[in-house]
């Protein structure tokens, strides 16, 4: 009963280093989303994907990237690791079938720029 | 997507109920309000949604108010483990959290301690 998985949870980085997060769904959603989440804020969306294969810009998407190869796996690319993109990323997923669009999200990656 | 008030912070005494207001007086005929809320450093959790009449399930209740300006999420016997920020979202109901809507979905909620 995985639901959302994100690897690594933690990772520290030089700036200037790229690296890519992983979000795994066994759920066969269509949609899938990254967050980031900063002190005393909320989430923003970062980039989303509406089925396997597409993608598009959420609210702060500069400075990452993505890609939905696989309908159950969703990248989040940094390509040159910069300190403001220290935060705690969050994934999520929901599908089309039933339900009302309720959210399932991973526990966590909290990336650390230096 | 409607816009949502509420309190930063509340606090509640275990076992006791925890009653978290929400505003959102400009809620459309076809827009849901749904309940996250996120534990410390985890990812946000699914709590309910309703339309307009009131709701019920194993974590809590929903209370919407006849005019849908507001709601009220219960927790009937608030336990140390339900300190949390929890946050309300009023939507159309449906998968599709991106475009410019996105941005509008996760406020900064409101900060629950439940306290011995």
């Amino acid at each position: 009963n995985a639901g959302v998985t994100q690897t690594p949870k933690f990772r520290v980085l030089k700036t200037g280093q790229s690296m890519t997060l992983l979000c795994a769904q066994d759920m066969n959603h269509e949609y899938m989303y990254w967050y980031r989440q900063d002190p005393g804020m909320g989430l923003r969306l970062i980039h989303y994907s509406v089925g396997e294969g597409t993608t598009a810009k959420g609210e702060v998407p500069d400075g990452y990237n993505v890609s939905r190869l696989k309908k159950q796996n969703f990248l989040l690319g940094l390509e040159s690791a910069a300190p403001s993109q220290t935060s705690v990323y969050f994934c999520a997923s929901t599908g089309l079938a039933g339900g009302y669009g309720e959210l399932f999200f991973g526990e966590g990656s909290r990336l650390t720029v230096l | 997507d409607a816009k949502t008030t509420q309190p930063p912070s509340m606090d509640c005494a275990e076992g006791r109920a925890a009653n978290l207001p929400c505003n959102h007086s400009t809620i459309s005929g076809n827009e849901y309000v749904y309940w996250y809320r996120q534990i410390h450093s985890q990812g946000p959790q699914y709590i309910i949604h309703g339309l307009k009449n009131n709701e019920t399930n194993e974590m809590a209740s929903l209370i919407i108010t006849e005019d849908r300006k507001s709601s009220t999420l219960i927790l009937p016997h608030a336990t140390l483990r339900d300190t949390a920020v929890y946050y309300c979202i009023v939507r159309v109901p449906g998968p599709n959290y991106g475009g410019s809507q996105g941005n509008l979905i996760f406020g900064k909620g409101t900060k629950l301690s439940v306290k011995p």
